[in-house]
């Protein structure tokens, strides 16, 4: 059964500063991995979507990557702002509905 | 204006009393589902439908019910079987395996 776990469960950082956010999972035949954005009390946004042919994908500051031989993607967030705050998710596609993690809390203090 | 719309925002229930969440989308998207997220816990799926008139059920299925008689409609019913129904309520849809989008959500209390 595919796992999905991401590391920290919390993270604070000062503004500007750019950080990495961690997603694995445990089976590595997967399609696709999608990367959401969650605000309190809303519902989830989708910030990017890797296939599995691919091996990053990028929308303006963000940038993920996807190693499925060792069952990684990495959020990168370049000169973050204070309005970056809120939860980041990853997703496995697959045959099955998506699999979640549960998410790395992202506090940006200004 | 292509999206996922899901009503009402807030919803309060008796318990005892059944009550059934709205969620439209007009993205023509073939497959739909339905989350529980609870305070400090992770999406749980409660059923996923793939196709008009057949829906399956996901990791929290007692207690709740769906039907999927159109492609733009997935209704969720929970009903008075559910133990603890207070949560937040989330719809989604997607395409085989691109982009799953999510609707803004309901968040049920029952007391």
């Amino acid at each position: 059964k595919q796992e999905v776990t991401q590391i920290p469960a919390a993270l604070s950082v000062p503004e500007g500063e750019n950080l990495v956010l961690n997603c694995s999972f445990t089976d590595s035949a997967i399609y696709n991995l999608q990367w959401f954005r969650q605000d309190p009390g809303k519902g989830l946004t989708s910030l990017l979507l890797i296939q599995s042919s691919q091996r990053e994908q990028t929308s303006g500051r963000l940038n993920a990557s996807l190693d499925k031989s060792s069952g990684r993607s990495t959020l990168y967030i370049a000169a973050s702002q204070p309005g970056d705050s809120a939860t980041y998710l990853c997703a496995v596609v697959g045959n099955t509905p998506l699999v979640f993690g549960k998410g790395t809390r992202l506090s940006v203090i200004a | 204006d292509g999206g996922i719309t899901q009503s009402p925002k807030y919803l309060f229930r008796k318990e005892g009393q059944n009550v059934t969440l709205s969620c439209e989308q007009n993205l023509n998207h073939d497959a739909m589902y339905w989350y529980r997220q609870d305070p400090g816990q992770g999406l749980r799926l409660i059923y996923y439908s793939q196709i008009v008139n057949d829906f399956q059920k996901g990791d929290i299925a007692e207690g709740y019910s769906v039907s999927r008689e159109k492609k733009e409609s997935f209704p969720l019913t929970v009903t008075s079987a559910q133990k603890n129904p207070t949560a937040f309520y989330l719809c989604a849809s997607r395409s085989g395996t691109l982009e799953q989008y999510f609707g803004p959500g309901t968040r049920l209390t029952v007391t």
